[in-house]
């Protein structure tokens, strides 16, 4: 079994839709993060979460909520979905340590398309 | 935002062939330089992370050098073999914070 999980795989949605995105992990990471990806640009940070009581905005938030439900559990939403979120989206888990640094494991990714 | 720069953008060389490609980043403030490859239809896995000035990795046919004066580094491939195709990101963290390069597409024919 994979062990950084996202659903739905595929999501086709409309203007001014809630939507949901969700993010299980078995890696028992405490860290995990929501990216997007757009054609011709680098992965860009959402949120990032150190732990369960700590949700951190990244470099493109706005539009964008999470929650953190548990060590295992972090759901992405768009409150109102707008074209320009068609994205192909990732969540990834990190654990801090100087070996690692904190290396991201992702999941399959999500690809949410905004009509 | 910061920015990170991977070049060159696509590359398409012969089975055999070696190469190399390269991340430019800010060095001030520098944590760690991380190396993924990301397959299509996959999802990104990570190859390296070098945090000294002067780090070589190395896994199999591929390597990787660190200069974190300058802000660089480079990623080689020896021999390249079709299953080499994929896109390559380098992402290097400050203070908990990543932040990814476009990356460096490679088609290795066969």
């Amino acid at each position: 079994d994979a062990d950084v999980t996202q659903t739905p795989r595929n999501r086709i949605t409309k203007t001014g839709k809630r939507i949901m995105l969700e993010c299980s992990q078995t890696k028992g990471h405490d860290r995990m993060y929501w990216y997007r990806q757009d054609p011709g640009l680098g992965l860009r940070l959402i949120y990032y979460s150190f732990d369960v009581k700590d949700i951190n905005k990244g470099e493109i938030s706005d539009g964008y909520s999470v929650s953190r439900q548990a060590q295992a559990k972090f759901s992405l939403s768009l409150e109102s979905a707008i074209p320009n979120q068609t994205a192909l989206y990732f969540c990834a888990t990190s654990a801090p340590g100087l070996r690692a640094r904190d290396t991201q494991y992702f999941g399959p990714g999500t690809r949410l398309t905004v009509l | 935002i910061l920015n990170v720069e991977q070049s060159p953008q696509s590359l398409h060389v012969q089975e055999g062939d070696s190469t190399n490609f390269t991340c430019s980043f800010p060095s001030s403030n520098f944590y760690a330089l991380h190396w993924y490859r990301w397959e299509t239809a996959k999802s990104p896995e990570a190859l390296f992370v070098m945090t000294l000035n002067g780090d070589e990795k190395k896994k199999g046919r591929i390597s990787a050098t660190l200069n974190t004066k300058e802000g660089y580094s480079y990623l080689y491939i020896k021999g390249s073999q079709p299953e080499d195709s994929a896109t390559y990101l380098c992402a290097p963290s400050y203070f908990n914070k990543f932040y990814f390069g476009s990356g460096t597409k490679l088609n290795v024919k066969p």
